[in-house]
């Protein structure tokens, strides 16, 4: 079975500063999709970037990209000149016929 | 607009009582899903639904109960046998095919409450 691992439950960062979230998975298909959400304290899950498996290219999406390693089933999100409204939960997503996700990474930002 | 509808936002059960959390999307979605979320477990599927009259069980599938009559509408019902149902439940959608495949949209979710 497919799992999603996010090992850090909580860190914390400076404003305007760099922070790489990690993201482990196992699974034994080629083909699949992987998801970075966010949970701000309204529970509203919002999409932050999604990742083709079969693309090698990382996917950005403006202050956010990830670091895609298909050979280590690692995908990791970072988060570039941190604000104040990026302090959320992080849930790093796996998915092919449906969707799983880890436990999630609570993230502060620090005036 | 186009979205996720759950209802009710917040909702409380007897013990012993039978509870039907709806969810509706407009989105022309063909998967449905629900996930239970509970304090440091981050969200578990308890079951999916990739057609119409077909839905297959989760992880955490076991109280549970769905139908799926109708694309837009895939209701759960959390049955007495959960014993622990107090927690925060999350309705979502997705197309499967094209540019967006698989990436699933999410409702508001629903409190629900033993007392």
């Amino acid at each position: 079975a497919q799992t999603v691992t996010q090992s850090q439950p909580e860190m914390s960062v400076q404003e305007a500063e760099t922070v790489t979230l990690s993201c482990t998975y196992d699974t034994s298909e080629s083909d699949y999709y992987l998801f970075w959400y966010k949970q701000p304290p309204s529970r509203q899950m919002i999409l932050v970037i999604r990742q083709e498996a079969y693309k090698q290219q990382n996917a950005t999406e403006n202050r956010f990209s990830v670091n895609f390693q298909k050979a280590a089933k690692s995908f990791s999100l970072k988060i570039s000149d941190s604000q104040l409204g990026d302090a959320a939960m992080y849930f790093c997503a796996y998915g092919d016929d449906k969707i799983i996700f880890g436990k999630g990474t609570r993230l502060h930002i620090l005036p | 607009d186009g979205g996720i509808t759950q209802s009710p936002k917040y909702l409380f059960r007897k013990e012993g009582q039978n509870v039907t959390l709806s969810c509706e999307q407009n989105l022309n979605h063909d998967a449905m899903y629900w996930y239970r979320q509970d304090p440091g477990q981050g969200l578990r599927l308890i079951y999916y639904s990739q057609i119409v009259n077909d839905f297959q069980k989760g992880d955490i599938a076991e109280g549970y109960s769905v139908s799926r009559e109708k694309k837009e509408s895939f209701p759960l019902t959390v049955t007495s046998a959960q014993k622990n149902p107090t927690a925060f439940y999350l309705c979502a959608s997705s197309i499967m095919e094209g540019i967006s495949g698989n990436t699933i949209y999410f409702g508001e979710g629903s409190w629900l409450t033993v007392v």
